[in-house]
């Protein structure tokens, strides 16, 4: 039983325009959700975060808006980079401070020039 | 970034041997964990530490061991490798101030032939 859903294996977006990458989950218990970004050979990287009693949550070109009624979540990069190029992981916890997170598959995203 | 080293970064082993990974953080961070990474589930738990002698199972712990004597240091032990168990292998550290963000070591890539 999958709770956290990445259903998009790969995307592919070109260079300077919006990249949007979904994450749907399905414990209503979830409040704490944050994305990752992970190079190969390299774990993953914190990216950004955001709690249920939020909305929206924005840092530099990254940001992440979470629509509770849906359980959804998207992470929206603006502008894109060849350097974004990467697989994103989205996350879930039931608290902050629970520790026990729960992923989603991946989403390899490509930025082509 | 964090300061987590896990090793060995890469391993072949055979059937049946046993097979211990270590990682090794030096930010004194409360908590640790360990994930696989398997393509089409992104990563999962296997156990955490929330301090000394204190460990807990996660998503996917049968055929796993863990232990943390020290603060800095924590083992998962393979007790008898199964080709299931190929995978790429996580530690992960967080603090209680930092609250579900988690950061990630580098990775030991595990091949059971």
């Amino acid at each position: 039983d999958q709770q956290v859903k990445q259903n998009s294996p790969s995307l592919s977006v070109q260079e300077g325009r919006i990249s949007i990458l979904n994450c749907d989950y399905t414990n209503s218990m979830f409040d704490y959700f944050l994305w990752y970004k992970k190079y190969p050979a390299e774990g993953p990287t914190f990216l950004i975060s955001i709690s249920s009693i939020k909305d929206k949550n924005e840092d530099g070109r990254f940001t992440v808006f979470l629509n509770k009624s849906a359980k959804h979540l998207s992470l929206h990069i603006v502008p894109s980079q060849p350097g974004d190029s990467a697989v994103y992981f989205c996350a879930a916890s039931e608290r902050q401070g629970a520790q026990k997170l729960v992923f989603g598959q991946g989403t390899r995203l490509t930025i082509n020039p | 970034d964090a300061g987590i080293t896990q090793s060995p970064r890469h391993k072949v082993t055979e059937t049946g041997t046993p097979v211990t990974l270590r990682c090794h953080q030096t930010e004194n961070h409360r908590y640790m964990y360990w994930y696989r990474q398997d393509p089409g589930h992104g990563l999962r738990l296997i156990h955490y530490s929330y301090g000394v002698k204190d460990t807990d199972k996660g998503e996917v712990s049968d055929g796993y061991s863990v232990s943390r004597s020290k603060t800095e240091d924590f083992l998962l032990t393979l007790e008898s490798a199964t080709s299931s168990q190929t995978s790429v292998y996580f530690c992960a550290i967080s603090s209680t101030s930092g609250g579900d963000t988690q950061y990630f070591g580098p990775g030991t890539r595990l091949t059971v032939l």
